[in-house]
C-alpha cells in the first residue's frame, strides 16, 4: 500500500521561500512507472497542478507555467521521498498543499493522481 | 491552459437519487479525464480515470463517460457516505487543471 507523508512549515514569511517534504512509502521516488506531484488548493484558486518530478532512465520535471519562474521539485533517493520549494511566495501562495503520485494502470500512466499525502496549510504572512 | 468547467457548482439531491454531474473541457482532451471524491479536510480521491475507467476499490455506483469536450460523472444511487465534494481533472501536454467542484448536498 503507498503512503505519501507531508512535512514542512505551516507560516510562511512573504518574499521567502516554501520548503516541503514529502516522504514515501510503498513505492520508489525512482520508480519507471510513477511520476510524483504537488498540488495545491485554495478558495481562490481551487485545485492546482504545481508541477512534477520523475525518473526514466534520468530524471525530468515538468512545472505549470503560472510557477515555473519560482518552483523546483527535487527527488531525493536516499531517503525515498521528493521535495517542493516555491521562492518569492505572497499572500496568493496561502493554500493546502499536497504531495500526489501519478501511477500506471496498465503499463500506461494514468495522467491522474491515485495516491495523496494529507495536504499541509501553508500561510504566508508577515 | 485548458480550462475545465464543471455544472452544477452545487447540488441538493437526496439518498437514492441517481445524480448527474457534468464537465466541459475549453478543448479536446480525448479521454484525459478522471473524477475525484472530497471530504472536508481531506485529500481528494480519485473515483474514474481516463473518463470512464473506475479505479479499484470504488462502488459500481459511480460511472464516468464522455470523451473529447464533454464529460459526465453519474453515481446511479446516492449512498449517505456521497455526500462530499466532487471534482473533474483533464490531462493535456504536460499540464493537468481540474475543475472548480460539485458540491453535493442533502436534500
Amino acid at each position: 500500500q503507498v503512503q505519501l507523508h507531508q512535512s514542512g512549515p505551516g507560516l510562511v514569511k512573504p518574499s521567502q521561500t516554501l520548503s516541503l517534504t514529502c516522504a514515501i512509502s510503498g513505492d520508489s521516488v525512482s520508480s519507471k512507472s510513477a511520476a510524483w506531484n504537488w498540488i495545491r488548493q485554495s478558495p481562490s484558486r481551487g485545485l492546482e497542478w504545481l508541477g512534477r518530478t520523475y525518473y526514466r532512465s534520468k530524471w525530468y520535471n515538468d512545472y505549470a507555467v503560472s510557477v515555473k519562474s519560482r518552483i523546483t521539485i527535487n527527488p531525493d533517493t536516499s531517503k525515498n521521498q521528493f521535495s517542493l520549494q516555491l521562492n518569492s511566495v505572497t499572500p496568493e501562495d496561502t493554500a493546502v498543499y499536497y504531495c500526489a503520485r501519478e501511477g500506471e494502470r496498465g503499463k500506461e500512466l494514468l495522467r491522474s493522481f491515485d495516491y495523496w499525502g494529507q495536504g499541509t496549510l501553508v500561510t504566508v504572512s508577515s | 491552459d485548458i480550462q475545465m468547467t464543471q455544472s452544477p457548482s452545487t447540488l441538493s439531491a437526496s439518498v437514492g437519487d441517481r445524480v448527474t454531474i457534468t464537465c466541459r473541457a475549453s478543448q479536446s482532451i480525448s479521454s484525459w479525464l478522471a473524477w475525484y471524491q472530497q471530504k472536508p479536510g481531506k485529500a481528494p480521491k480519485l473515483l474514474i480515470y481516463k473518463a470512464s475507467s473506475l479505479e479499484s476499490g470504488v462502488p459500481s455506483r459511480f460511472s464516468g463517460s464522455g470523451s473529447g469536450t464533454e464529460f459526465t460523472l453519474t453515481i446511479s444511487s446516492l449512498q449517505p457516505d456521497d455526500f462530499a465534494s466532487y471534482y473533474c481533472q483533464q490531462y493535456n501536454s504536460y499540464s493537468w487543471t481540474f475543475g472548480q467542484g460539485t458540491k453535493v448536498e442533502i436534500k
